[in-house]
């Protein structure tokens, strides 16, 4: 079974860049097309927003209005992928979740999420 | 952008049937999924693809989507099921999109 850990910062700086990775275990990044490779944040007491994703080939979808801040990547040899937003304000405090989609079936649900990390923005 | 609209609360008696609303333009064209959250934990997938579930969730557990609203199902409710309640698409850009969250509340 897939386990995902988030790991990075939880205090960042107003403009300045966030940068969180995701170690996948249990399953290889790249055991195959069957996924993608996704992060969601949280803020407090809020609902959920998609930040974007990235494929087994490594193309990326973000968020538009996200778009011109957010960065994923994916590092294969390591079994990890990684965010990274710039520019953060107060806006962007949330709980951070890595999240694995599954292409396996018609509608590509989220079927494993990471416990997800906490990210403050404050000086 | 796509929108997906949900109740902000429900309320439901033990042994009772809740549901819960989502609504989009045309979303029955798109397959819907359901995602059950728990204070301070993360979200966990109990319906995709409209109606079916994942391995261990239980079977009280239903979806269905047609036109403009989906809908998810809980029979039986049991305190265990207070929580939040997010659904969530891939809009025509393949953007992700998640309903605003519903606030389930066992009485």
């Amino acid at each position: 079974q897939v386990q995902l850990q988030e790991s990075g910062p939880r205090l960042v700086k107003p403009s300045g860049t966030l940068s969180l990775t995701c170690d996948v275990s249990g399953d290889s990044i790249s055991s195959g097309n069957w996924w993608s490779w996704t992060w969601v944040r949280q803020p407090p007491g809020k609902g959920l927003e998609w930040i974007g994703e990235i494929s087994h080939s490594g193309s990326t979808n973000y968020n538009p209005s996200l778009k011109s801040r957010v960065t994923i990547s994916v590092d294969k040899s390591k079994d990890q992928f990684s965010l990274r937003l710039i520019s953060m304000t107060a806006a962007d405090t949330a709980v951070y979740y890595c999240a694995r989609v599954s292409l396996t079936y018609g509608g590509n649900p989220v079927d494993s999420w990471g416990q997800g990390t906490l990210v403050t923005v404050s000086s | 952008s796509y929108v997906l609209t949900q109740p902000p609360s429900e309320s439901v008696a033990p042994g009772k049937t809740a549901r819960i609303t989502c609504g989009g333009n045309n979303i029955g064209s798109k397959r819907v999924h359901w995602y059950q959250q728990k204070p301070g934990q993360a979200p966990v997938l109990v319906v995709y693809d409209d109606s079916d579930r994942p391995s261990g969730i239980p079977e009280r557990f239903s979806g269905a989507n047609s036109v403009n609203t989906a809908t998810l199902t809980i029979s039986r409710v049991e305190a265990g099921d207070e929580a939040d309640y997010y659904c969530h698409v891939w809009d025509n850009g393949g953007d992700g999109v998640f309903g605003g969250g519903t606030k389930l509340t066992v009485l």
